[in-house]
């Protein structure tokens, strides 16, 4: 069974950092592409950033390029989202999904997201 | 950017009945096209995936339909488990890979 679980959400202020992970198991881990998506409290879903199997490209939405990092470690079946210059409106439920073996692809499936809330 | 766009906001129909959800994208993104669901306090769950497969373990009544720019997620009878928040998603353009606002299905 393919398992996604995140860690590595909580308070924090604005400008400040803070890395998410997410573990992966039940699949080829390096094969597949994975992504992040957050969701605001109340609304709807946005992608934030996507990786390739190999962690030679990733993608990033206009909204944190610059400011968020995607990364992997295939020996240890993790992805991670390294978030920097954090503001309010990051605040949201981040979730890791896995892609497949290209990056445009659906996402399936979800983590049970953490929660990331930026405030003073 | 593609932008994807839901309609209605939110739909009130009766368990049994049939509930059709639409998605329309700004551009062609051909059958690059998935559906989610949504519950409270759960990660949304893949139900249809290249516009019209149903992933792993999704029943029948889940049904998509659509190619190009119009697409259309058809419920063919309502369960209580099926009331719910849909997104649409576009994977045929990256960056990003655009969401619709989501559709509410609510009971009536």
């Amino acid at each position: 069974e393919v398992q996604l679980l995140e860690s590595g959400g909580g308070l924090v202020q604005p400008g400040g950092s803070l890395r998410l992970s997410c573990a992966a198991s039940g699949f080829t881990f390096s094969s597949y592409a994975m992504s992040w998506v957050r969701q605001a409290p109340g609304k709807g879903l946005e992608w934030v950033s996507g990786i390739s199997g190999s962690g030679g490209n990733t993608y990033y939405a206009d909204s944190v390029k610059g400011r968020f990092t995607i990364s992997r470690d295939n020996s240890k079946n993790t992805l991670f989202l390294q978030m920097n210059s954090l503001r309010a409106e990051d605040t949201a439920v981040y979730y890791c999904a896995k892609g497949d073996y290209s990056i445009l692809s659906w996402l399936d499936p979800w983590g049970q997201g953490t929660l990331v809330t930026v405030s003073s | 950017e593609i932008v994807m766009t839901q309609s209605p906001a939110t739909l009130s129909v009766s368990p049994g009945e049939r509930a059709t959800l639409s998605c329309r994208a700004s551009q062609s993104v051909s059958s690059d096209l998935a559906w989610y669901q949504q519950k409270p306090g759960q990660a949304p769950r893949l139900l249809i995936y290249g516009a019209s497969t149903r992933a792993t373990g999704i029943p029948a009544r889940f049904s998509g339909s659509g190619s190009g720019t119009e697409f259309t997620l058809t419920i063919s009878s309502l369960q209580s488990e099926d009331f719910a928040v849909y997104y649409c998603q576009q994977y045929n353009k990256w960056p990003p890979g655009t969401f619709g606002q989501g559709t509410k299905v609510e009971i009536k």
